[in-house]
């Protein structure tokens, strides 16, 4: 089984911290996704990573950074954490670059609070 | 830009009633359709992926059909049950490395 995993299921931060989330999956898969999920909006895409060290913006990616150093771990920054970041992130990664049965396996999410 | 609908919001039913949820987005040219359910305060588990080629894929008591052409999904839940009880989330995935495009979800409750 595909195992996604988050590094805090809640975090509880103050306006203007370094936020950290981080995100390992264990199959060996290329791509790595972030989204936040916020009521009535859905998941939006943030930023995602095709391999190593790359990466590209998704739809909403004003006051986010990201780090892929490895393979397995993509990390979502939030450089000065603001209110309106209050939200659950989701990590997902997929086995291939690209791929019509490129099928997204998800983490349990973070639920942040950003006071 | 592509847009994904999915009609109704939220649907209460009986046990034991088949059921369709239904999924619409605006752009056909694209790779994959997926369906998911969520939990409350859980991440998202894959139910089906249609491949862009084809037509329907099954799991279990669950049957998800495509149709490109018209920008159209269903998921068809067969005999329910009060576990099925959750936000089902549709998702089409474009352009490189598959992103996808999410619906706002359908809540399902199903009631003994």
């Amino acid at each position: 089984d595909v195992k996604v995993t988050q590094s805090s299921r809640y975090l509880v931060k103050r306006t203007g911290e370094k936020v950290f989330l981080e995100c390992v999956q264990d199959m060996d898969h290329e791509n790595m996704f972030w989204y936040r999920q916020d009521p009535g909006l859905g998941l939006r895409l943030i930023y995602f990573s095709y391999d190593v060290k790359m990466k590209e913006k998704g739809d909403i990616p004003e006051g986010y950074s990201v780090s892929r150093e490895k393979k397995e771990r993509f990390s979502l920054i939030l450089e000065s954490a603001s209110t309106n970041q209050t939200s659950m992130y989701l990590c997902a990664s997929t086995p291939l670059v690209w791929s019509s049965y490129n099928e997204q396996f998800f983490g349990p999410g973070t639920r942040l609070t950003v006071l | 830009k592509q847009e994904v609908t999915q009609i109704p919001a939220a649907l209460s039913v009986p046990e034991g009633e088949n059921l369709v949820l239904n999924c619409s987005f605006t752009d056909s040219a694209i790779y994959n359709l997926q369906w998911f359910r969520q939990d409350p305060g859980k991440g998202l588990t894959s139910l089906l992926l249609i491949q862009s080629s084809q037509r329907e894929q099954t799991s279990g008591r669950l049957n998800a059909s495509l149709d490109k052409s018209s920008g159209r999904s269903t998921l068809y839940i067969a005999a329910s049950q009060p576990g099925d009880s959750a936000t089902y989330l549709c998702a089409v995935g474009t352009g490189t490395a598959s992103k996808l495009t999410f619906g706002t979800g359908t809540r399902l409750q199903v009631t003994l």
